[in-house]
């Protein structure tokens, strides 16, 4: 399975734009990348889903490029509401279980 | 609808006690998932049910832990014997079939082994 490396901590302001870029140099060509969002005392929450190019939903944007290596998770003017952890996974259908890293914690500033 | 549920949401057990923690899934949802959340970090799988068979269970990390899922639906996290390591959120989660659908998951049980 692939490991995925994403930042750590980020922090933003109310109205602002936020990238999390998410590293997976080793994917798979079956394998799709998905993002989770976590709040404190919650499980974690289905964001988006993507296999390359752009995809975009009412909650965020994921950019993919061509090379698959990477990939950006596109949060638009962020509200304090948004202040979660966000977790990047690679992962091919079929294969079931969560591959979770250590996530980014973003906190979102008035 | 409803989404998937856990009890309790929080467990303090004494070290060589066992518990027991529960997990009712979405209905109607084929997959089961359990995983396991140590403070700080991301949620780790421990096993997996398709319908009633335990198709995986891999990532149990001693024969003290047991789960279940004998109907299908409600499944069962047993940890017997408890020890301190063993102090972590328990996330259930499950999803309409296998591959990249989502998972849903429950808000957790907060298990603490003094």
């Amino acid at each position: 399975l692939a490991k995925t490396t994403q930042p750590i901590s980020m922090d933003s302001y109310e109205g602002q734009e936020v990238n999390i870029t998410c590293s997976h140099n080793n994917i798979a060509t079956n394998d799709y990348i998905t993002w989770y969002q976590q709040f404190p005392s919650q499980g974690p929450r289905f964001i988006i889903q993507g296999y390359k190019t752009k995809v975009t939903n009412e909650v965020a944007s994921l950019f993919i490029p061509a090379d698959r290596k990477s990939s950006t998770l596109s949060l638009p003017r962020v509200s304090l509401s948004d202040t979660a952890v966000y977790y990047c996974l690679v992962g091919s259908p079929g294969k079931g279980k969560l591959i979770f890293g250590q996530g980014t914690e973003l906190s979102v500033k008035p | 609808g409803a989404g998937v549920s856990q009890s309790p949401r929080y467990k303090v057990a004494k070290r060589g006690q066992d518990v027991a923690l529960r997990c009712d899934p979405i209905s109607g949802h084929v997959s089961l998932f359990w995983y396991q959340q140590a403070l700080g970090q991301g949620p780790e799988f421990l096993t997996y049910f398709q319908n009633e068979a335990q198709l995986d269970k891999s990532g149990l990390p001693s024969d003290r832990f047991f789960a279940e899922r004998p109907e299908g639906s409600v499944s069962t996290l047993k940890i017997q014997r408890t020890q301190q390591e063993d102090s972590a959120v328990y996330l259930c989660a499950s999803s309409l079939m296998t591959g990249v659908e989502t998972q849903y998951f429950g808000p957790g049980t907060r298990l603490l082994v003094l």
